[in-house]
């Protein structure tokens, strides 16, 4: 069955440094991966949507590599910022009647001032 | 940009009672929406997909006739959790597809407590 790995439960950086989160996974071939940043008791918040077929996506401060080879996405936050502190979730989704999300676990980022 | 509502944000209802949960796309029509659970510390699990006018698709593991969707329109679909048990006891969120299924808008979560 496909799975999905966000490398660390928990990240704690230093204010203005960048968070690098990883999200790997196995049994699957996702047409799209996904970042959400989830707060306390909130919904998920879509943050950026990469394509198979590319490679780097960029949204203001935020980054997203997408190695189908590897199996692998890394997000990347620049200058990062208390204001940042959150879970960041990575989600799988498929094409055609296969367009669902599967979540990873997240990881809980925790930026220091 | 979309906003999905969702109501009401907590809950707590005696076990063997029955519980509705709306959510309502605000500014556009949402013919697919998406049911999630999410135990604490724990990712979200994807319940049930509901089509407006037609039945919902549930996961394998979920009981349909315990966890009963209706989309009846396209601005509104329920999720009635039916003789709950404290084992139900959750936060549920639903999901709309952003237009041109450019990722997804969330509602805020239910949190369903059973007692």
């Amino acid at each position: 069955s496909q799975k999905i790995e966000q490398n660390s439960e928990a990240l704690n950086i230093q204010e203005g440094k960048t968070a690098t989160l990883t999200c790997n996974y196995t049994n699957y071939s996702p047409a799209y991966l996904q970042w959400y940043r989830q707060d306390p008791g909130r919904g998920p918040v879509f943050l950026l949507l990469i394509r198979e077929n590319e490679k780097e996506k960029r949204k203001e401060r935020l980054k997203v590599t997408f190695d189908t080879t590897l199996k692998q996405s890394l997000f990347h936050i620049t200058a990062s910022q208390p204001a940042d502190s959150a879970t960041y979730l990575c989600a799988l989704e498929g094409s055609g009647s296969a367009r669902q999300l599967t979540f990873g676990s997240g990881t809980q980022l925790t930026v220091l001032p | 940009g979309a906003v999905v509502s969702q109501h009401p944000s907590r809950v707590i209802c005696k076990s063997g009672t029955s519980v509705k949960i709306e959510c309502r796309s605000l500014d556009f029509q949402a013919t697919t929406m998406f049911w999630y659970r999410q135990f604490p510390k724990q990712s979200l699990m994807l319940m049930a997909t509901s089509n407006e006018g037609s039945k919902a698709t549930y996961e394998q593991g979920v009981e349909k006739d315990k966890f009963l969707i209706n989309h009846a329109s396209l601005t509104l679909s329920t999720l009635t959790v039916t003789s709950a048990h404290p084992e139900d006891s959750s936060f549920y969120i639903c999901s709309a597809p952003n237009r041109g299924w450019y990722g997804y808008t969330f509602g805020s979560g239910t949190r369903l407590t059973v007692v």
